[in-house]
């Protein structure tokens, strides 16, 4: 299986409620970063939580990391319609001068308004 | 410019055919990536340049794939003898890595590949 796995791969919730998606990883990582995807087109970056971080806050993205886990959850709370489309995360590796970045399978996210 | 640009947007191309996708990057981004992903699944990395490094070209999936980056901005992804699994949308990332905590990567709006 690959670096960056997430769960569910689809979610599907009503407007209003709060939606929840995990990423398990399976090396070391300098940072792990989430993005969207509309439509699958260019991937947009929401927020980037750093290796000795544990909780960061975003607007209604709340994301937390737990690395002795390997394990990273995206809380989008009171989602809208607007919130639909695909969430990956991406854990990003610095070595030798490069970084590195993998990309999970994604959480296709359906709110239903 | 402001963000990074690919082109074309989309291409239809007859099975053998070679095609070549081109990104423009973010001017002053000393790292850019090309990823590939088919139809409702993930990303799957292809080649990452760095400054002036020797490319990680380990994503490439076969000998058809080639990618050059010139003068450490535009660069240019080939596929040659196209076969129809190479349809599916490849998209280009770029970063400055300057920064290990640079804020994250932009995209562009990758192109969409056809082999019919």
């Amino acid at each position: 299986s690959q670096q960056g796995e997430e769960d569910p791969q689809a979610l599907s919730i009503q407007e209003g409620e709060n939606a929840t998606m995990n990423c398990s990883y399976k090396t070391s990582i300098n940072n792990l970063q989430w993005y969207r995807q509309n439509s699958g087109r260019g991937l947009v970056h929401l927020i980037l939580i750093r290796s000795n971080e544990r909780e960061k806050h975003s607007g209604r993205l709340r994301v937390t990391l737990d690395t002795s886990k390997k394990s990273s959850s995206l809380l989008i709370t009171a989602s809208r319609a607007a919130d639909t489309a695909s969430y990956f995360c991406a854990t990003v590796r610095a070595s030798g001068g490069y970084q590195k970045v993998t990309f999970g399978t994604g959480t296709k996210l359906q709110v239903i308004p | 410019g402001a963000g990074v640009s690919q082109s074309p947007s989309n291409k239809v191309t007859e099975k053998g055919k070679d095609v070549e996708l081109r990104c423009d990057p973010i001017s002053g981004h000393t790292a850019l990536y090309w990823y590939r992903q088919s139809l409702g699944q993930g990303l799957e990395f292809l080649i990452y340049f760095q400054g002036n490094s020797a490319p990680d070209k380990s994503g490439l999936p076969s000998d058809r794939f080639s990618a050059e980056r010139t003068g450490g901005s535009v660069s240019t992804l080939t596929i040659q003898r196209t076969q129809q699994e190479d349809s599916a949308v490849y998209l280009c990332a770029s970063i400055w890595t300057g920064d290990e905590w640079a804020p994250g990567y932009t995209f562009g709006s990758g192109t969409r590949l056809t082999v019919v």
